[in-house]
């Protein structure tokens, strides 16, 4: 199995711009999870979906943010617009059970 | 509120030596426990998990945890540590059933001397 699947690796662009995040769970998983990893403060949920349905998006910052899962194997994460304090590594993980398996994460600059 | 203290943000430990990392958490029920690693630059990686049953969990990597439930803690230790453990170490909690979020730590950076 491939794992998760994260795309872009990197992202650098300037403020005001929209980003996309993709994320491809692992096959036959029916949850899946988006995280930010700061410095300052650490990892924390942003929302996740069980069986493409969103389950708690408490965590979204705010209305700039937003997150899709049309289907089963492709989920999205969206930032319009972009602001710098955006800048962070965003995980995707995904899980059939109560374990969480993570994705290598996309590290997005703003400038 | 559900919460995860990991008290030492930086431990350094020389190779060969064992290891213990410290996690307590605050959660009104036994949760599932979790300990991920994490290389810089990389995604998290799961060492070991905790759902119930034998307190003491068996990982990867040669790492073990033990769930004290008196004490609201869930270590992690390994009895020799290598050069390629450095990374650094999150311990996690959930609440138990499947297709629920975690609540991580702020992680513990490991380094090991020779």
């Amino acid at each position: 199995d491939a794992g998760v699947i994260q795309s872009p690796r990197h992202e650098v662009t300037e403020m005001g711009q929209e980003v996309t995040l993709r994320c491809k769970p692992i096959s036959g998983h029916n949850s899946l999870f988006w995280y930010r990893q700061t410095m300052m403060r650490g990892l924390e949920l942003l929302i996740y979906f069980n069986n493409n349905v969103p389950i708690d998006d408490s965590g979204m910052p705010e209305d700039r943010f937003s997150a899709k899962m049309p289907n089963a194997s492709f989920s999205t994460l969206k930032i319009q617009p972009s602001e710098p304090r955006d800048s962070a590594v965003y995980f995707c993980a995904s899980s059939s059970g109560g374990e969480q398996y993570f994705g290598p994460g996309t590290r997005l600059t703003v400038t | 509120a559900q919460s995860v203290t990991q008290p030492d943000i930086h431990i350094t430990v020389s190779e060969g030596a064992s290891l213990e990392l410290r996690c307590n958490y605050s959660y009104g029920a036994t949760p599932y426990l979790f300990w991920y690693v994490q290389s810089p630059g990389q995604g998290l990686q799961l060492l070991l998990k905790y759902f119930s049953g034998d307190t003491l969990v068996q990982g990867i990597k040669g790492f073990e945890a033990e769930f004290k439930r008196s004490q609201s803690s869930f270590n992690l230790r390994k009895p020799s540590v290598h050069w390629s453990d450095a990374a650094e170490y999150f311990c996690a909690v959930a609440p138990p059933q499947a297709g629920t979020a975690l609540i991580f730590g702020k992680g513990t950076t490991l380094s090991v001397s020779s």
